[in-house]
């Protein structure tokens, strides 16, 4: 089955600065790689996805990169900000039939003001 | 639009216990998920419906896990009886069908087993 990875399992940066979390995913035939945000206490909120055939995709501070061949995707959040702190989730899905998502382990994102 | 809703959010017992979760999707969504999140880690597929019936249940505990959801609407997880691995949050979600449909979470099930 597939297996997602992702690091780094914490992060802080400063208000202002730029934020990376990457994953790496194991089954070629993935093809839908959504990356959740997770609040403390909080359920988990879609912020933006990706499908295979698109490289990159942006949405305000939030972009995604996603680069086949190597099978790894990543999340960029420029201009970080305090609520951007939470717990940022990727996974993968091959749509074969089942739509399942194999989530990563997360990566607790602190933003000091 | 309503979300999912899930009941009860909090639930604590003590082990070989049961225990039964219950999770209303939105409206009109034919795919309904559990997931099992254990602290410090993502959430892990356990069931998924399609309508009412089971797609996939491969990382279901069968032996203590049960799941149904009947007329393909609401749908309840149940736990019988517990161990003191099952603590966890248990998610529910779903989605209108498809794989490029956004799955909506539920706030989620707290169960702390003694």
């Amino acid at each position: 089955g597939e297996n997602v990875e992702q690091h780094p399992s914490t992060l802080s940066v400063q208000e202002g600065d730029s934020a990376v979390i990457k994953c790496t995913y194991s089954d070629s035939a993935s093809n839908y790689f959504p990356w959740y945000k997770q609040e403390l206490g909080k359920r988990p909120q879609l912020i933006i996805d990706i499908r295979s055939n698109v490289g990159e995709k942006k949405d305000q501070r939030i972009a995604v990169t996603l680069n086949k061949t190597a099978k790894h995707f990543s999340l960029h959040i420029t201009e970080t900000q305090p609520e951007d702190s939470a717990v940022y989730f990727c996974a993968a899905s091959t749509g074969a039939g089942s739509y399942q998502l194999t989530f990563g382990k997360g990566t607790k994102l602190s933003v000091i003001p | 639009e309503a979300g999912v809703a899930q009941s009860p959010r909090y639930k604590i017992i003590e082990k070989r216990q049961s225990v039964a979760f219950w999770c209303n999707p939105i409206s009109g969504h034919a795919t309904l998920y559990w997931y099992q999140q254990i602290l410090g880690q993502g959430p892990k597929l356990l069931i998924q419906f399609q309508n009412n019936g089971v797609v996939d249940d491969s990382q279901l505990p069968k032996d203590r896990f049960s799941a149904e959801r009947l007329k393909g609407v609401d749908s309840t997880l149940k736990i019988q009886p517990a161990k003191l691995e099952d603590s966890a949050v248990y998610l529910c979600a779903s989605s209108f069908g498809g794989n490029y449909n956004e799955q909506f979470f539920g706030p989620g099930t707290r169960l702390t087993v003694l």
